[in-house]
């Protein structure tokens, strides 16, 4: 089982819509959870982190965590074609030597 | 946040040739760390840098391939040893802080 799983897509939201990204984790003692912005070519953007469970919100991101579930997620409101991208989610934890783990990352489109 | 600088920023070099990859972070940081990003691929840890000590490998990398250097709390480096076009890919320096990871601009390392 992979440590960090995001589905790849694709992911394709008209112009204005909400983009929805989902995570999923595997290790429980995971303590901090972020969300990266990666374009073609260029290296990852941090843009949202989150620790404690529920939902944090940073202009048009909102990331919501529940760990008991186990479970990540990105929301982008008024998707703009500039927010095209690949959004990789990643885990860390302090047991595991404060390493940041990764996710495939999810391809987002959004049509003008 | 941290700014990392990473040099050089793509390099095109021959098989049986080793590369040094540099990173220089402006601030101190505990924790260093280096990717590897296939084409399409998210991002792997190759290991931690540890300050005046051997690095820290992750399952399937090893240190005559990868030695790792880290003299000082801002400075690593990283080299690819006998390189093959295998080893193409964009290699990333990592530094932590308050446990959210930021990059440098990359390497890209192409093998011919």
């Amino acid at each position: 089982q992979k440590e960090v799983e995001q589905n790849s897509g694709p992911l394709s939201v008209p112009e204005g819509a909400i983009a929805s990204l989902n995570c999923t984790y595997s290790d429980r003692v995971s303590q901090s959870f972020f969300w990266y912005r990666q374009y073609s070519g260029k290296s990852p953007e941090l843009i949202m982190s989150i620790y404690s469970n529920g939902d944090k919100e940073d202009g048009r991101f909102t990331a919501q965590l529940n760990k008991a579930s186990q479970y990540v997620s990105l929301l982008i409101r008024d998707s703009q074609p500039s927010d095209s991208a690949t959004y990789l989610c990643a885990v860390n934890n302090s047991t595991g030597g404060f390493k940041t783990i990764f996710g495939a990352g999810t391809r987002l489109f959004v049509k003008a | 946040s941290a700014v990392i600088s990473q040099k050089p920023s793509r390099d095109i070099c021959q098989r049986g040739t080793s590369l040094t990859i540099q990173c220089q972070v402006d601030s101190q940081v505990t924790m260093m760390f280096w990717y590897r990003q296939q084409p399409g691929q998210s991002l792997t840890l190759i290991a931690t840098a540890n300050q005046g000590s051997e690095a820290t490998y992750e399952s399937g990398f090893v240190i005559d391939k990868f030695p790792i250097s880290r003299p000082n709390l801002t400075f690593s480096t990283l080299t690819v040893s006998n390189m093959s076009p295998e080893d193409s890919s964009i290699y990333l320096c990592s530094a932590t802080a308050n446990t959210e990871a930021f990059f440098g601009q990359g390497t890209r390392l192409t093998v011919v």
